[in-house]
């Protein structure tokens, strides 16, 4: 069972071009982060949400966590061919009151054409 | 900073054959944990320790066994190699909060 759920799968844009990338669940988690990947390295975090309805900003990047705190997303402005990489979300479940253990999405994997 | 440092980069291994990945990290982080990662199926948990002596199963463990003697190591061991271990494979820390992971940069793995 995929807890949760990375859409879309693909993404393929021009430089310059909005997007947006989705992440859900059915299951309530204490914090989410999303991760982006580069080829031949591991995921790097880019940022941590924790409260139902939250929103942060980090440059282009525009993240939003679910009132409910199922989903989240990723909005990037003005895309550039530095973007390009997989991007994962990740949800910590409570477990014993530690957030120690992740859940990752399969990713979406964008490319950003110049 | 190190950060986690995952050895060998890539390495070919032969049916049956066993072998040790290395991961080390500098952070004093008390979790520690081993990924792999196969195309279009994200990052599955195959062990994880929450400090040095404590280790546990993931949603993957069958074919690897880990150890974690100190809160530096976290080697991961694969015995009797098979095909379907061929995988990306990453090691990660964290201070358990809620900061993320520190990832190292991966071991590519092939079984021939």
């Amino acid at each position: 069972t995929q807890l949760l759920e990375q859409s879309p799968q693909f993404l393929s844009i021009q430089e310059g071009e909005n997007l947006t990338v989705y992440c859900n669940s059915s299951s309530v988690f204490s914090s989410l982060q999303w991760y982006r990947q580069e080829p031949g390295e591991g995921p790097v975090l880019l940022v941590t949400v924790v409260t139902g309805g939250e929103v942060k900003k980090l440059k282009r990047l525009t993240f939003q966590f679910g009132d409910a705190r199922k989903d989240s997303s990723l909005h990037i402005t003005a895309a550039q061919p530095g973007d390009t990489g997989l991007y994962l979300c990740a949800g910590a479940r409570e477990s014993g009151g530690s957030n120690y253990k992740l859940t990752f999405g399969k990713g979406t994997l964008l490319t950003v054409n110049p | 900073n190190a950060g986690v440092t995952q050895t060998p980069k890539f390495r070919i291994l032969k049916i049956g054959q066993s072998m040790t990945l290395q991961c080390t990290q500098d952070m004093n982080h008390n979790y520690m944990y081993w990924y792999r990662q196969d195309p279009g199926m994200g990052l599955k948990l195959i062990y994880y320790s929450v400090g040095a002596g404590i280790t546990d199963k993931g949603e993957v463990p069958n074919g690897y066994n880990v150890s974690r003697s100190t809160t530096e190591d976290f080697p991961l061991r694969l015995e009797l190699a098979a095909p379907s271990q061929t995988s990306v494979y990453f090691c990660a820390s964290s201070t358990g909060g809620k900061g993320g992971y520190t990832f190292g940069s991966g071991t590519r793995l092939t079984v021939v």
